[in-house]
């Protein structure tokens, strides 16, 4: 299986500031089938990124990701107050797809 | 309104079975598989497995076959996640889930959850 490594476990950051969270694979992700999600209390997951670098619809351009093989980042450029969550990363690209155990995004 | 509307949160005894429903709402539910994703409590996600919604046929993520059962109804877009001999461990929200248009399997559609907490 794919292990997933987030870093860091939780980052401090005030609004307006630059958040870089970064997603570490075991193996090599091919064909970058690598997701990224948020999560806010009592709310289920939500799309942000897939293909490593592809925005879902509806999600904002201040949330980019990059990266390919084993190293994955996810840029929110500056932050709005409600960004302020929890994001996972995942791999689909082997069976069984996995998920990193979350970077917290918290308020400064 | 495409969406996954999923059933109430339970509470039950250990050694009890639970069914959670997820019901898809504003689009085909044999279109495409449904996932069931598992979060314990301040824990993080773990992938169960998918259900093939135009067989019925399941498969299992290690860690949850024996105990866990999917299934489906096509005649009210719904599939079923049952977990029997309940264990205080499978305390958690159970989360259904659907794939993308994209290549690969992403989820692009979740349901708000349901949780079941097992004490007695």
């Amino acid at each position: 299986e794919i292990v997933l490594t987030q870093s860091p476990g939780t980052l401090s950051l005030s609004p307006g500031e630059r958040a870089t969270l970064s997603c570490g694979a075991s193996q090599i992700v091919g064909n970058n089938y690598l997701a990224w999600y948020q999560q806010k209390p009592g709310q289920p997951p939500r799309l942000l990124i897939y293909g490593a670098s592809n925005r879902a619809t509806g999600i904002p351009d201040r949330f980019s990701g990059s990266g390919s093989g084993t190293d994955f980042t996810l840029i929110i450029s500056r932050l709005e107050p409600e960004d302020f969550a929890v994001y996972y990363c995942q791999q689909y690209i082997r069976s069984p797809q996995t998920f990193g155990q979350g970077t917290k995004l918290e308020m400064k | 309104q495409v969406q996954l509307v999923q059933s109430a949160s339970e509470l039950k005894e250990p050694g009890a079975s639970v069914k959670v429903s997820c019901k898809a709402s504003g689009y085909t539910l044999t279109d495409y598989p449904i996932n069931w994703v598992r979060q314990a409590p301040g824990q993080g996600l773990e992938w169960m497995g998918w259900i093939n919604t135009k067989t019925g046929t399941p498969t299992y993520a290690p860690g949850f076959t024996g105990r866990f059962v999917f299934s489906l109804d096509t005649s009210v877009s719904t599939t079923y996640l049952q977990i029997n001999s309940l264990k205080a461990e499978d305390t958690a929200f159970y989360y259904c889930a659907r794939i993308g248009r994209g290549p690969g399997w992403y989820f692009e559609l979740w349901g708000r959850g349901t949780l079941v907490t097992v004490s007695s």
